[in-house]
């Protein structure tokens, strides 16, 4: 089974400056896909990231880039330039290539402050 | 193009009604999923359908069932509400089960 772990329950960062938030997960399967997805106080789930395994190179999205280190199994998101709408819950998720479901960490909790 | 849509927004039970939360995508997506959201905790998978006409159990699917009513639709269904199932249920859908999940706004559902 897998297992996603976020250890950082909760982070602050203020608006302009760069925050990162870790993930790492445990698998066997050597095919997969990670995600990052945002949810804001709307709890509205929208996607951030997505990164494919087989792809060496990290996965970027405008202010929002990964770091995925395969063999460490970590899949960190970087935020440049917070901004005071990044405010929200931030939640990893892996899903391995043959399944169905996402399983997700428990969520890192990022305030942007003035 | 509203994406994923589902109703209620939010929902207060009595233990041992029942209700159907309802779930709708536009995006001509193959699969669709049921997850529930509780405290400290990610979403969980109750139920999913990769396909129109198929549907299959999750990691949380009892006090649950599904329906895939079409391919647009995607239905679950609590019998017999217990306050365990207090919970957040998010929709989702995707082109196939490999492929990105988008998600709907959410169900609230308070069983008292």
């Amino acid at each position: 089974a897998q297992t996603v772990t976020q250890s950082q329950p909760e982070m602050s960062v203020q608006e302009a400056e760069t925050v990162t938030l870790s993930c790492t997960y445990d698998t066997s399967e050597n095919n997969y896909y990670l995600f990052w997805y945002k949810q804001p106080p709307s709890r509205q789930m929208i996607l951030v990231i997505r990164q494919e395994a087989y792809k060496q190179q990290n996965a970027t999205e405008n202010r929002f880039s990964v770091n995925f280190q395969k063999a460490a199994k970590s899949f960190s998101l970087k935020i440049s330039d917070s901004q005071l709408g990044d405010t929200a819950m931030y939640f990893c998720a892996f899903q391995a290539g043959t399944a169905s479901k996402l399983t997700f960490g428990t969520g890192t909790r990022l305030q942007v402050t003035l | 193009n509203a994406g994923v849509t589902q109703t209620p927004k939010f929902q207060v039970l009595k233990t041992g009604q029942s209700m159907t939360l309802q779930c709708a995508q536009d995006m001509n997506h193959n699969s669709m999923y049921w997850y529930r959201q509780d405290p400290g905790m990610g979403l969980r998978l109750i139920y999913y359908s990769a396909s129109e006409g198929t549907t299959d159990k999750g990691e949380v699917p009892n006090g649950y069932n599904v329906s895939r009513l079409n391919k647009r639709e995607f239905s679950l269904r609590l019998e017999s509400a217990a306050p365990s199932q207090t919970s957040v249920y998010f929709c989702a859908s995707s082109v196939s089960v490999r492929e990105t999940q988008y998600f709907g706004p959410g169900t609230r559902l308070l069983v008292l």
